[in-house]
């Protein structure tokens, strides 16, 4: 099974920062995603990865970016951190289209 | 998208009880997975299921994929089967998985 790690299981900011959640997968894998999940809502996408450089909008990308330099490694940016982007965050890679998702242990972030 | 739609929202077991978790698309899907969500909230892979039946252990999964739905089974369940139950699948057109709402299994001693 592919590993994905994320950077930081907890994370706490201040309102106004600029964050960076790190997720890196041990597997060549071609695509990344990045979901957030709330209580009562589930989890939605953010960002969806499909190779180096490429990056396809989510269902919820506003306040966030991504960045895609090297195929093991999806970062994604708070450009400006909000108290309601507070969630937990979680990363996953997949070899291709139709093949198995594996999920890092997730980033708990709290915007103060 | 698709919607996915799991029943039932919470379920409650004495331990040593089986259960069924069912899972229904409101599109033909791909890449169906059965996600057991741990207590530090990592996602645990359970099943890949496209279509037909599997089984590990005391869980197996079984999607029909023309009917558009899937379900899981726990039998004898334990206490550490507790926990958020997650289908999720991606329909043609999609590239990302898309989740339903969860199923939360709790089991007594």
């Amino acid at each position: 099974d592919v590993k994905v790690t994320q950077s930081s299981r907890y994370l706490v900011k201040r309102t106004g920062e600029k964050v960076f959640l790190e997720c890196v997968q041990d597997m060549d894998h071609e695509n990344m995603f990045w979901y957030r999940q709330d209580p009562g809502l589930g989890l939605r996408l953010i960002y969806f990865s499909y190779d180096v450089k490429m990056k396809e909008k989510g269902d919820i990308p506003e306040g966030y970016s991504v960045s895609r330099e090297k195929k093991e490694r999806f970062s994604l940016i708070l450009e400006s951190a909000s108290t309601n982007q507070t969630s937990m965050y979680l990363c996953a890679a997949r070899r291709m289209m139709n093949t198995e998702a594996f999920f890092g242990q997730g980033t708990r972030l709290t915007v103060v | 998208g698709i919607q996915v739609e799991q029943s039932p929202p919470d379920l409650i077991l004495q331990e040593g009880a089986n259960s069924t978790l069912r899972c229904n698309f409101s599109d033909s899907v791909n890449n169906l997975q059965w996600f057991h969500q741990n207590p530090w909230g990592q996602l645990i892979n359970l099943f890949y299921i496209p279509s037909g039946t599997k089984q590990n252990g005391r869980l197996s999964a079984t999607t029909v994929a023309t009917e558009r739905y899937s379900l899981l089974y726990i039998s004898s369940s334990q206490t550490t089967d507790s926990g958020v139950y997650f289908c999720a699948g991606r329909n043609q057109a999609g590239t990302a998985l898309i989740f339903g709402k969860g199923t939360t299994l709790s089991v007594s001693s």
